[in-house]
């Protein structure tokens, strides 16, 4: 049973690019989340999706930053005209009911450096 | 106050030690709370939910305490391989994503 998968693990961009990281939530599991792991720094909250909605929103920096979560395919973390503090660790994770009441599992997780 | 604080350690204990972990969290509203390991920047791995009536796994036990607000993860026994991160974890208010703490380090020593 294939555990949360993302890729690439990881992704090298120039201050100013765009940055696509993606997340296959566990079989059967239709809840998605984004953390980010700044150096040095424990996880914060980005955003909560379930399939084709966002639920919540309120740790996504206001701009350049986007997730969807399609009703085919994986997760997609969007960062737009990447710049150096983005470089960080993306984990997403999954679960199989909502976050009040089921646990999450995480993915590998990106490591995005931004030159 | 942060809302989910720890001890950010290094920890440093023989093999064989008892070793223990408190996690303090600002919300008395908070209903769920877990213990992750995470290994060199690795993803953060389930090591137990705690439960208000506490709960054991093994070598691993997790208690709550409401009053005080603070959980705790009590390691007996150390091995080397118990060498990692620990992240306190508390659902947040709105029920849909997981606040950590920046973790506690361990380093079990032979």
């Amino acid at each position: 049973n294939a555990g949360v998968m993302q890729n690439p693990r990881h992704l090298v961009r120039r201050r100013g690019q765009e940055a696509r990281l993606r997340c296959s939530p566990m079989k059967g599991h239709s809840h998605v989340y984004w953390y980010r792991q700044l150096p040095e720094e424990g996880l914060k909250f980005m955003v909560y999706l379930q399939k084709e909605n966002i639920i919540d929103e309120s740790g996504m920096p206001k701009e350049r930053f986007s997730a969807e979560f399609p009703k085919e395919g994986p997760s997609i973390l969007r960062i737009q005209q990447v710049v150096r503090g983005d470089s960080a660790a993306y984990f997403c994770a999954s679960s199989l009911d909502r976050a009040r009441t089921d646990t999450q599992y995480f993915g590998p997780g990106t490591r995005l450096t931004v030159l | 106050r942060k809302e989910v604080e720890q001890d950010p350690g290094p920890f440093n204990v023989p093999e064989g030690a008892t070793v223990a972990f408190n996690c303090t969290y600002s919300n008395s509203a908070s209903q769920s709370f877990f213990w992750y390991r995470q290994d060199c920047r690795k993803e953060p791995k389930l090591l137990m939910s705690v439960y208000s009536s506490g709960n054991e796994d093994g070598r691993f036990t997790a208690q709550l305490n409401r009053a005080s607000q603070y959980i705790s993860l009590l390691i007996r026994d150390s091995k080397l391989s118990d060498s990692a991160t620990y992240l306190c974890a508390v659902i947040n208010q709105a029920g849909t994503a997981l606040i950590f703490g920046k973790g506690t380090t361990l380093s079990v020593s032979s």
